[in-house]
């Protein structure tokens, strides 16, 4: 079964400084992989997905995140946070690669602080 | 864009009791959606899919006896957590999938449910 570990629970970045959230997932072929973003009172929504293709991949709000396959990889970036980064980040890869649409495998989220 | 609604937000039940979720596509049709779990400061977990005019495929370990999953059209998607207890209590989260982008979803913006 897939599988998804986010290493950090909480991170804490002063405004204005760069941002890596590490994702490393287990899947037995290449993975559709995802981040979103949850921001208290919202739904989740997407930054950004991996499917095939170029390994460097860019989302909304200026988040990048790139696969590496040797590292079983997909870490989510940022060159500069701004306040309102600050919210529960998860990444998650598709429950399996099928012809139609599947349920999400989760990781357990990283908590984003923002310091002034 | 697309929308993905939850009625209600919030809802407090006595035990025993039982509560209804209602989950909506607002402007798209959705023969299947998701149904996930949310702990407080934990990860979502896939519950069930919910399929419209079949059966619901429950994730292991969910009792699909006490939550009972309706897919009444392609737009409304319901959850019934039957006989509630307080270990029930969570937020409760569906999600409906973006036709023509494989694995990507849209997700509603939660239910929490509260069980005295």
């Amino acid at each position: 079964a897939q599988s998804v570990t986010q290493p950090d629970i909480h991170i804490t970045v002063s405004e204005g400084a760069s941002l890596e959230l590490r994702c490393n997932y287990s899947y037995g072929a290449t993975p559709y992989l995802f981040w979103y973003v949850q921001s208290p009172g919202q739904g989740l929504q997407l930054l950004l997905k991996y499917f095939s293709g170029d390994t460097l991949v860019q989302g909304i709000k200026g988040f990048e995140a790139e696969f590496k396959r040797s590292q079983s990889s997909f870490n989510l970036r940022k060159p500069s946070v701004h306040w309102s980064d600050a919210a529960e980040y998860f990444c998650a890869v598709e429950k399996s690669k099928g012809g139609g649409a599947d349920g999400l495998t989760f990781g357990k989220g990283t908590h984003l602080i923002i310091q002034p | 864009g697309a929308v993905v609604s939850q009625h209600p937000s919030r809802v407090i039940c006595k035990s025993g009791t039982s509560v209804k979720i209602e989950c909506r596509s607002l402007d798209f049709q959705a023969t299947t959606m998701f149904w996930y779990r949310q702990f407080p400061k934990q990860s979502l977990m896939l519950m069930a899919t919910s399929n419209e005019g079949s059966k619901a495929t429950y994730e292991q370990g969910v009792e699909k006896d006490k939550f009972l999953i309706n897919h009444a059209s392609l737009t409304l998607s319901t959850l019934t957590v039957t006989s509630a207890h307080p270990e029930d209590s969570s937020f409760y989260i569906c999600s409906a999938p973006r036709l023509g982008s494989a694995g990507e979803q849209y997700f509603g913006p939660g239910t929490r449910l509260t069980v005295t």
